[in-house]
């Protein structure tokens, strides 16, 4: 069964700062996709970034990446010069190959300093 | 803008008395999810319809029930809600099952059970 870790419930962060947001997953498929998303405190569910399991590089997209290591089936979210508006709920999720199910994680509360 | 919409947005019910909350969408997706989400806690599927096809989640409980009339709509009926059922319910939709594709959320209906 699939199973996604978040260790932090909650982070700080300084304005303009970089942060790591911290996911481990456990699968036994070898095809598999990650996922970011941001929950402000409005309730949406914003999709941030993917990431596929036979992908090479890392996933970028804007000030978001990822950091995927596959041996340690990690996945960790890094937002780079963080702003007032990343305050919010993070969930790292995973979908494994040709599942209808996407299993997110407990989630990290991300708070960002002025 | 394609996007996924959810009404109503805020929903307020007596206890036992039966609800429907609506998600549209016009991304033309095959795919139709609704979640659970309690406060501070991950989204939990209930089910999903992959095209006609109705997935019902084995611990969901079954005073929930879904109906899909056609690609763009999907309901979800609480037959008899409890207080326990006051919660944030998610649609979300994707094109297919594959595991490098992203669903796209609503913003949730906000349900009160008074």
């Amino acid at each position: 069964a699939q199973k996604i870790t978040q260790t932090q419930p909650g982070m700080f962060v300084q304005e303009k700062e970089a942060v790591t947001l911290d996911c481990t997953y456990d699968t036994s498929d070898q095809s598999y996709g990650l996922f970011w998303y941001k929950q402000p405190s409005s309730g949406e569910m914003i999709f941030l970034i993917y990431q596929g399991s036979y992908d090479e590089q890392n996933a970028t997209e804007g000030r978001y990446s990822l950091n995927f290591q596959k041996a340690r089936k990690s996945a960790n979210l890094v937002i780079s010069a963080s702003q007032l508006g990343d305050s919010a709920m993070y969930f790292c999720a995973m979908r494994e190959h040709n599942n209808n199910d996407m299993r997110f994680g407990a989630g990290t509360r991300l708070t960002v300093k002025p | 803008d394609a996007m996924v919409i959810q009404n109503p947005r805020y929903q307020v019910t007596q206890f036992g008395k039966p609800v429907t909350l609506s998600c549209s969408q016009t991304l033309n997706h095959n795919v139709m999810y609704w979640y659970q989400q309690k406060s501070s806690q991950a989204p939990k599927l209930l089910f999903h319809y992959y095209d006609k096809d109705f997935n019902n989640e084995a611990d969901t409980p079954d005073n929930f029930q879904s109906r899909r009339p056609n690609t763009s709509f999907c309901f979800l009926d609480i037959r008899s809600p409890g207080l326990g059922d006051a919660a944030m319910y998610l649609c979300a939709t994707s094109p297919q099952i594959f595991r490098d594709q992203p669903q796209h959320f609503g913003d949730g209906t906000r349900l009160s059970i008074l």
